[in-house]
């Protein structure tokens, strides 16, 4: 079982939609969580982190951690075609963070 | 705001060739790495280094070294390119202080024939 599970998709959703994009992990050693966003044929940036369990918030994205369930969200509320691009979760105990193979988003107008 | 830039974004080499790519940062960060990025395969750590001088390997070191002589800079060398090794080549830096946050550079989309 890989550390970090995440699904490529792509998902497809229309423009004003929420979308949900999920990370399963299997480590209950990791102690922060980020989510990047990836256009293409750009590198990653850093989107959010947390550190807790519970939700984040800025702006239309919101990031939650559940621990117990060891399960990790991002939602992207009235979703926007610029929101198309491949979003990677990141999870770290140490220095080195783990990644997801990110999940491919296209939000269609 | 933190900058990394790559010496190149796109690269085509032949086999057998010797191939360096560079990697600059400009926030006086401690740590920085190289991953290889692949469809399918996402983000695999090649080598990272915390200090100048200093390198360890990552989870694929096979076929590349690495050289930090600066502490803004990170140089991946390709000893003798290979096909396999076609790939975007993306560097990263992080600071002590806030070892969880990663800033990558744009990449280096690199072709060997």
């Amino acid at each position: 079982q890989k550390e970090v599970e995440q699904d490529p998709g792509p998902l497809s959703v229309p423009e004003g939609a929420i979308v949900s994009l999920n990370c399963t992990y299997s480590n209950s050693a990791f102690q922060y969580f980020m989510w990047y966003r990836q256009y293409s044929r750009k590198g990653p940036e850093l989107l959010m982190y947390t550190y807790s369990s519970g939700n984040k918030e800025d702006g239309r994205f919101t990031a939650q951690v559940d621990k117990s369930s060891k399960y990790i969200s991002l939602f992207i509320r009235d979703s926007q075609p610029s929101d198309s691009a491949t979003y990677l979760c990141a999870l770290g105990g140490s220095y080195i963070p783990t990644f997801g193979r990110g999940t491919s988003l296209i939000v269609h107008p | 705001d933190v900058k990394v830039t790559q010496s190149s974004r796109y690269l085509v080499k032949r086999t057998g060739e010797k191939v360096f790519l560079e990697c600059v940062q400009d926030m006086d960060h401690e740590n920085m790495f190289w991953y290889r990025q692949d469809p399918g395969l996402g983000l695999r750590l090649i080598y990272f280094s915390y200090d100048v001088k200093m390198k360890e390997k990552g989870d694929i070191p096979e076929g590349y070294s690495v050289s930090r002589e600066k502490k803004e800079r990170f140089s991946l060398i390709l000893e003798s390119a290979s096909t396999n090794q076609t790939s975007m080549y993306l560097c990263a830096s992080t600071g002590t202080g806030s070892v969880e946050t990663q800033y990558f550079g744009p990449g280096t989309r690199l072709l060997v024939l």
